[in-house]
């Protein structure tokens, strides 16, 4: 199975300005067919997932363009522009290369 | 409205059995991979399995920790996946999400609210 590895487990952020998380995989996650398979979540307390990025840099429907990802191959970096109120949460990445889909242990953001 | 709605949760002993519901409604429910996540209190998400349209066969794939106790299932007529549980474990209570998977948008884009399992005894 391939491993995640999120981190750090918890941020503290300032609204205004940039975060950035970390996300690692045990293996590529780029398929031959170029395509970079990792997603990224955030969950909100007693809220469902909510996709942010597929396909390693695209961003979900609704989704502001303050959220990016860098990095490629097993290193893959959420960036967050300029962070605001309603990003707190926790953060998840998952390969989707392969079954078992795995997720890394999360991220969690919160304001200072 | 494109939405999930997960049914059947609740208190079972070890070693009962449970099944979970998925309905689907606001889009082409047969078209869709059908996937079930769980969390446990306060830690993380876990894939449990899924199951593909009728195209590719309805295969199923499960985690190692579920194999041969859980089964996936689709009813297509009716938009609803299935996630039957046995010989179930402490270890098996979580919250139990059901998403779904498409080739237009290969990602979990979707997900229900989710319904708790809860093994004791």
């Amino acid at each position: 199975d391939i491993v995640m590895t999120q981190s750090p487990l918890s941020l503290p952020v300032t609204p205004g300005e940039p975060a950035s998380l970390s996300c690692r995989s045990s293996q590529s996650l780029l398929h031959s067919n170029g395509y970079t398979y990792l997603d990224w979540f955030l969950q909100k307390p007693g809220k469902s997932p909510r996709l942010l990025i597929y396909l390693g840099s695209t961003r979900a429907s609704g989704v502001p363009d303050r959220f990016s990802v860098s990095g490629s191959g097993t290193d893959f970096t959420l960036n967050i522009s300029r962070v605001e109120a309603e990003d707190v949460g926790i953060y998840y990445c998952m390969q989707a290369l392969q079954t078992p889909r795995t997720f890394g242990g999360g991220t969690k953001v919160e304001i200072k | 409205e494109v939405q999930l709605v997960e049914s059947g949760g609740g208190l079972v002993q070890p070693g009962g059995s449970l099944k979970l519901s998925c309905a689907a409604s606001g889009f082409t429910f047969s078209d869709s991979a059908m996937h079930w996540v769980r969390q446990t209190s306060g830690k993380g998400l876990e894939w449990v399995g899924r199951i593909r349209n009728k195209a590719d066969n309805y295969a199923t794939s499960y985690t190692a920790s579920v194999k041969d106790r859980f089964t996936i299932s689709r009813d297509d007529s009716k938009n609803t996946a299935y996630l039957q549980m046995n010989s179930l474990k402490i270890e098996d209570t979580a919250v139990y999400y059901c998403t779904r998977w498409t080739t237009a948008r290969p990602a979990f884009d979707i997900w229900g609210r989710g319904t708790m399992v809860t093994v004791s005894s």
